[in-house]
């Protein structure tokens, strides 16, 4: 298995410019996870999904984020407009059954830079 | 909530040298505590676990118990590698919770 894909693995945009953020979940994983890494706040839990469908986004940061999945295989994570804050580590995990399985699996992450 | 604190990095060791990153914790219930590391330009990738107390997770060297009493999963060594240098997280899954909290991050550089 290829692991959990995320794309693109370097992003660097204008403030205001829409990001979309991809996410392939490792196949038969029912649950996804997007996490934003930065150096002042560590890593935050920004939504996570259960059988395609949004459990927990009060980890958002503001209505300017939104992430859909539309099926079981891709997710996406979108910002508009993106702001300067917003430059951080984006990781994408998946796992077998939030409920029963506490293993993740984390991509490589797209490091995202606003300027 | 429930929360996560680790030691401050970067921590700087001499390879063979013995290792702790301390760990603790705030969680209502009884949660799964983990260790995450992550080398230069990947993702987490699970360390170790234990699920209740007095556990012991160990996997490639590395252990750490789970000690109910001081709420605390500090993680050991007893020789490091220079291999062994990447950033390394305590979590925990809170009773009922999905997600994982994470700690902020402990960055290990092992010189030869």
């Amino acid at each position: 298995d290829a692991g959990v894909i995320q794309s693109p693995r370097h992003e660097v945009t204008e403030m205001g410019q829409e990001v979309t953020l991809r996410c392939k979940p490792i196949s038969g994983h029912n649950s996804l996870f997007w996490y934003r890494q930065t150096m002042m706040r560590g890593l935050e839990l920004l939504i996570y999904f259960n059988n395609n469908v949004p459990i927990d986004d009060s980890g958002m940061p503001e209505d300017r984020f939104s992430a859909k999945m539309p099926n079981a295989s891709f997710s996406t994570l979108k910002i508009q407009p993106s702001e300067p804050r917003d430059s951080a580590v984006y990781f994408c995990a998946s796992s077998v059954n939030s409920a029963t399985n506490e293993k993740l699996f984390f991509g490589s992450g797209t490091q995202l830079s606003v300027l | 909530g429930d929360s996560v604190t680790q030691m401050e990095g970067p921590v700087t060791l001499s390879e063979e040298a013995f290792l702790t990153i301390n760990c603790t914790y705030t969680a209502t219930g009884y949660p799964s505590l983990f260790w995450y590391v992550q080398y230069p330009g990947e993702g987490l990738q699970l360390l170790l676990k234990a699920t209740k107390a007095d556990d012991k997770g160990s996997n490639k060297g590395f252990e750490a118990t789970y000690r109910k009493e001081t709420t605390s999963f500090h993680l050991e060594k007893g020789s490091v590698q220079v291999s062994d240098s990447a950033v390394y997280f305590c979590a925990l899954r809170g009773g009922g919770a999905d997600g994982l909290t994470f700690g902020k991050g402990t960055h290990l550089i092992i010189q030869p």
